[in-house]
């Protein structure tokens, strides 16, 4: 399968603060999407972004495919932006998630 | 909102005994899947199905099987659960238009 991977780890932000994280994938894929799961574990989607840009308020994400990563802008962080932050890739029927980023922003 | 039900969601078992968790969703989509979140490892994938009575494995597949006799329900059974299965469970949906996951919110499976 394809290999997924992401940076940082873990990431701890004051509050107002910009960060960037990475994802890395091994292999051509169909799609990717960038997803932040909560505090209580509820899955959110973020992005659905196979190539290009994409803004959504305080988030943007871009996925240069033909180099195989995608990055993801937090602007102004805020404490409710604290979380995970997972990319997937899909090739086929098939979904890879990499190990994601723990993101803590401190009031 | 997917329209997308995990059933129970919480749930406490011995080893040895079968479980069965059901996924639930409302809009007709073709895809399903099941995954398993561990610390440190992510989302990965046990079972999909791509459509009625058609399923396949994903990489960790071991120690589970699946059924799918209805559109809207994906069955995903534990035949003899052991401790090592004990993980937070997360359905998910295809939507085919866009070829975007969607995720519903999970089953905390503890086997002591």
């Amino acid at each position: 399968g394809i290999q997924v991977e992401q940076s940082p780890p873990d990431l701890i932000l004051q509050e107002g603060a910009n960060s960037t994280l990475r994802c890395n994938f091994s292999d051509s894929v169909n799609n990717l999407q960038w997803f932040h799961q909560n505090p209580w574990g509820q899955l959110i989607n973020l992005f659905y972004i196979p190539s290009g840009t994409k803004q959504n308020g305080r988030l943007s994400a871009t996925t240069v495919a033909t180099e195989r990563y995608s990055l993801l802008y937090i602007s102004s962080s805020q404490t409710t932006d604290s979380g995970v932050y997972f990319c997937a890739v899909n090739t086929g029927n098939q979904f890879y998630f990499g190990t994601g980023t723990s993101l803590t922003v401190i009031p | 909102d997917a329209g997308i039900t995990q059933s129970p969601r919480h749930k406490v078992t011995e080893t040895g005994t079968p479980v069965t968790l059901r996924c639930h969703q409302t809009e007709n989509h073709r895809y399903m899947y099941w995954y398993r979140q561990d610390p440190g490892h992510g989302l990965r994938l046990i079972h999909y199905s791509y459509g009625v009575k058609d399923t396949d494995k994903g990489e960790v597949s071991d120690g589970y099987s699946v059924s799918r006799s209805k559109t809207e329900d994906f069955l995903l059974t534990l035949e003899s659960a052991t401790s090592s299965q004990t993980s937070v469970y997360f359905c998910a949906i295809r939507d085919r238009t866009y070829n975007e996951q969607f995720f519903g919110p999970g089953t905390r499976l503890t086997v002591l």
